[in-house]
């Protein structure tokens, strides 16, 4: 079964400060790795996408990691801002069509002043 | 407009009545989604269209659910018979190609179903 498992469910950091989130997914065949932000009363929005052949992704602030061997994924960012607060949402595609993107809970990060 | 917009924001029913949902995608987006989203889970698929026909169903809970998007632009999701369990939000997202590709998400409209 196509799964998403995120860590940790949730997380307070203080402002400035940096943080990283984990993903392990256990999809097959995989084809594509996403991140996305989820604001509060919002819609995801995409921060990055990685094939199977990309170790790392830049968006800004936020750098993501994939590796495929393992099947793990993590998302850094550095240098917090308040506006960072946001459910960070894993999601792993493997290419069977609509449902074949299988999301993860997120993982709900609260940034501290 | 420049963005998903589903309408409306927020829906309170009574258990028992039926409801329509209104998703307008990106202009020029040829695949359309939807999912439901409970609180404190991600986004779960219900419904997936290619141009006016849907290419998946497989993720619509039961018959009480049913999408439409005619024109291969504007869709509607509807829920008959509606029950307290179906409170949640309902996201839709749209795609330039479809399958891997990005996707834009609504804002969502939170159905309360009391």
């Amino acid at each position: 079964k196509n799964q998403v498992e995120q860590s940790p469910q949730s997380l307070i950091i203080l402002e400035g400060k940096n943080c990283t989130l984990q993903c392990n997914y256990t999809v097959s065949p995989f084809s594509n790795l996403r991140w996305y932000k989820q604001d509060t009363g919002r819609g995801p929005v995409s921060l990055t996408i990685m094939t199977f052949s990309e170790n790392t992704k830049s968006n800004g602030r936020y750098t993501a990691t994939l590796d495929a061997d393992t099947k793990q994924s993590s998302l850094h960012i550095t240098a917090s801002q308040l506006s960072d607060s946001a459910s960070y949402i894993c999601v792993a595609y493997y290419g069977g069509g609509a449902d074949g993107l299988t999301f993860g809970k997120g993982t709900h990060l609260i940034i501290q002043p | 407009g420049a963005g998903v917009s589903q309408t409306p924001s927020n829906k309170v029913t009574e258990k028992g009545k039926y409801v329509e949902l209104r998703c307008d995608p990106i202009s020029g987006h040829t695949a359309l989604y939807w999912y439901r989203q409970s609180l404190g889970q991600g986004p779960e698929f219900l419904i997936y269209f290619q141009g006016t026909g849907a290419a998946d169903d497989s993720g619509l809970p039961n018959d009480r659910f049913f999408a439409v998007r005619p024109e291969g632009s504007v869709s509607t999701l509807k829920i008959q018979r509606t029950e307290r369990g179906d409170s949640a939000v309902y996201l839709c997202a749209s795609s330039p190609t479809g399958g891997g590709g990005i996707q834009y998400f609504g804002a969502g409209t939170r159905l309360s179903v009391l």
